[in-house]
């Protein structure tokens, strides 16, 4: 199994649309996750850190799901902007999955 | 406050040629990582400096890559002799503690 696993998508959605995609991690010892996200040939970003069960920023909902080993970003209310992949890194181990490519189009 | 700088932006290089890139941290953050991306792939981890020493170099794909962070500051990765799947994006980031990694615009490597 892959230490992360990412739906490559791409996601198509509308704009205003409510969005989520998963991410699984083999590695039951990791504590902390973050969700970053990647514009085209840009580098990645830091979008949310999840250190317990889930974290709310704004239109971004990050859950954190122990048990089944997966993590989850919804995101309510698509603009345009947030066009990009999201890329999912348990712990500061430092493995990236692959990401989730989401298109949100008008 | 300044993030994290690489240099240079872009390098195109010959296989068997050598190439050196650069990465400035943010001030203050003992903690930098190298990363790379081949066309099409995830993001893969490198090495990790604490300070001036190598935390965790599992990642160095083998002994063509040479990574150095002199004095603790800025870091060097070499590449030599270069080959045609060294190709990618090199990213470097730097963290104040084992949390959250801010990262550099990256170098893109062509070796032709």
């Amino acid at each position: 199994r892959k230490e992360v696993e990412q739906d490559p998508g791409p996601f198509n959605v509308p704009e205003g649309a409510t969005v989520a995609f998963n991410c699984t991690y083999s590695n039951s010892a990791s504590q902390s996750f973050f969700w970053y996200r990647q514009d085209c040939r840009k580098e990645p970003k830091l979008l949310m850190s999840v250190y317990s069960s889930g974290n709310e920023d704004g239109r971004f909902t990050a859950q954190l799901n122990r048990a089944s080993q997966y993590i989850s970003l919804l995101i309510r209310d698509s603009k345009l902007s947030d066009s990009a992949t999201y890329l999912c890194v348990p712990d500061s181990t430092l493995t990236f999955g692959k990401g989730t490519m989401l298109l949100v189009s008008p | 406050e300044a993030g994290v700088t690489q240099f240079p932006s872009h390098s195109v290089i010959e296989k068997g040629q050598t190439v050196t890139l650069r990465c400035d941290p943010i001030s203050g953050h003992d903690n930098l990582y190298w990363y790379r991306r081949v066309m099409g792939k995830e993001i893969k981890f490198l090495l990790h400096f604490v300070k001036e020493s190598k935390q965790d170099e599992s990642g160095m794909p083998n002994n063509r890559f040479l990574a150095e962070r002199t004095g603790g500051t800025y870091s060097t990765l070499k590449v030599q002799p270069a080959e045609l799947e060294d190709s990618g994006v090199y990213f470097c980031a730097s963290s104040q503690s084992i949390d959250t990694q801010y990262f550099g615009p990256g170098t893109r490597l062509t070796v032709l």
